[in-house]
């Protein structure tokens, strides 16, 4: 495997379903990121992690909860979301150096959840 | 507040140039970058800008003025698989990347 890979590719779910979206990166990055992608919105950074600790949630709903095991791995665990939730969810991963900036991020192809 | 500005959508004939243009407005700078994104796929890496003036690679070529807050992407000698949303993101003071919508460009024979 090489690059960023994601997984499920595509995901529906009920609103009472609990599911976790995966990442992986094989770049030995030392950034990991989530994003939601909607249709003709900017992409919306969720939540980052920098050398496995959490240093941005922008104000995410807690139905999203992210957990970085070490600097590899990346999971979006979902809870009771909405219909609203439904869009892309990308993981994208880069290194960053510390007090400097970081280098383009690398992504992953997505999983695309429906929310029913 | 923080704010990217780029043109929903485009179209050019193949074969020709095409200038997507991004206007931005943030806490700070530290750099912009261009992705592309074929529908249904990731974005991937086209171009970075730190220093005013254009950098060019191959077909694609990136301009940045950072005291007009502007940037444009120039694509040479379109092909239809250039047919893909432009994404314009700004690294702000805090290293932050501010993303824009997109600029979805068609490309027609």
């Amino acid at each position: 495997e090489t690059g960023v890979t994601q997984t499920p590719r595509h995901l529906v779910m009920g609103m009472t379903n609990k599911k976790s979206l995966k990442c992986e990166q094989h770049l030995g990055h030392n950034a990991m990121y989530w994003y939601k992608q909607s249709a003709k919105k900017p992409l919306e950074l969720m939540f980052v992690y920098n050398f496995k600790e959490q240093t941005e949630n922008n104000s995410v709903p807690s139905r999203f909860s992210p957990e970085c095991p070490n600097s590899s791995h990346l999971f979006l665990h979902l809870h009771t979301l909405q219909p609203e939730d439904s869009a892309l969810y990308l993981c994208a991963s880069s290194q960053e150096g510390e007090g400097t900036g970081g280098y383009e991020q690398y992504f992953g192809p997505g999983t695309r959840l429906t929310v029913t | 507040g923080q704010n990217i500005d780029q043109p929903t959508e485009m179209t050019a004939t193949e074969g020709a140039i095409v200038q997507i243009n991004c206007t931005y407005q943030t806490s700070g700078f530290n750099g912009l970058f261009w992705y592309q994104q074929h529908a249904g796929e990731a974005p991937t890496f086209l171009s970075y800008n730190v220093l005013d003036g254009l950098e060019e690679k191959g077909r694609f070529s990136s301009f940045l003025s950072r005291s007009k807050g502007y940037s444009y992407l120039l694509l040479k000698e379109l092909q239809m698989k250039d047919s893909a949303s432009y994404l314009c993101a700004v690294r702000d003071s805090n290293y932050q990347l501010i993303w824009g919508a997109g600029t979805k460009l068609i490309i027609k024979p």
